[in-house]
């Protein structure tokens, strides 16, 4: 069964920086390209980044560029977003999830929420 | 980036036919995806490739469409189809949503 499971979301003041990670299992995780989808409260879906399989490329969303970055670890099979000069903004359950251009957003985790305010 | 429009919400009754729209601001080939979001919970994915059923959703999903313009459909709906429905894009960068059509049941 495929299971990815978010962690080290919480309340953070403004200017400050949290790391979320994802754990994943049931299916070969180098094998898949991975992403970041978040939603802010009561709002729709906003894909923020995305990382190739082997990472070696990684791509993000205009709003997020320079504070937030998106990193893996194969051996561990984990997915990384270390967020950083986090903002009001940035609250939102964030997802990781699988990314392929011809499949979509296929394996999605539960989320977990970051909720920035002072 | 390619804006894509949907209806907010639809009301209809169990055993109905329902079809949800989504329009693209320019074309994605058919590179289009479903997505169910039941509250509180992750969304799933239901059709991707604008008409392909993910495995392990119902045959009463079924989506369509090519270019601007798709279309998922439910037939017949039913009490457990009680969600929000986003459409996505990946032809184009950045990949992008709908805003979500809200499905409730009368």
């Amino acid at each position: 069964e495929v299971q990815l499971v978010e962690s080290g979301g919480g309340l953070v003041q403004p200017g400050r920086s949290l790391k979320l990670s994802c754990a994943a299992s049931g299916f070969t995780f180098s094998d898949y390209n991975m992403a970041w989808v978040r939603q802010a409260p009561k709002k729709g879906l906003e894909w923020v980044a995305t990382i190739s399989y082997d990472g070696s490329s990684t791509y993000y969303r205009d709003s997020v560029k320079g504070r937030f970055t998106i990193s893996r670890d194969n051996a561990k099979s984990t997915l990384y977003l270390q967020m950083d000069s986090l903002r009001s903004e940035d609250t939102a359950t964030y997802y990781c999830a699988s990314w392929a251009q011809d499949w979509g957003f296929a394996y999605w985790g539960q989320g977990t929420l970051v909720t920035v305010s002072s | 980036d390619t804006v894509l429009t949907q209806s907010p919400a639809l009301a209809v009754s169990p055993g109905e036919r329902v079809t949800i729209s989504c329009r693209a601001s320019e074309s994605v080939s058919t590179l289009m995806h479903w997505y169910q979001q039941k509250p509180g919970q992750q969304p799933t994915l239901l059709i991707y490739l604008a008409s392909n059923l993910e495995s392990g959703v119902p045959a009463r999903f079924s989506g369509s469409g090519s270019g601007t313009d798709f279309t998922l459909t439910i037939d017949p709906v039913e009490a457990d189809d009680t969600a929000t429905y986003y459409c996505q894009q990946s032809w184009n960068d950045p990949p992008t949503f709908g805003a979500g059509t809200k499905l409730e049941l009368k």
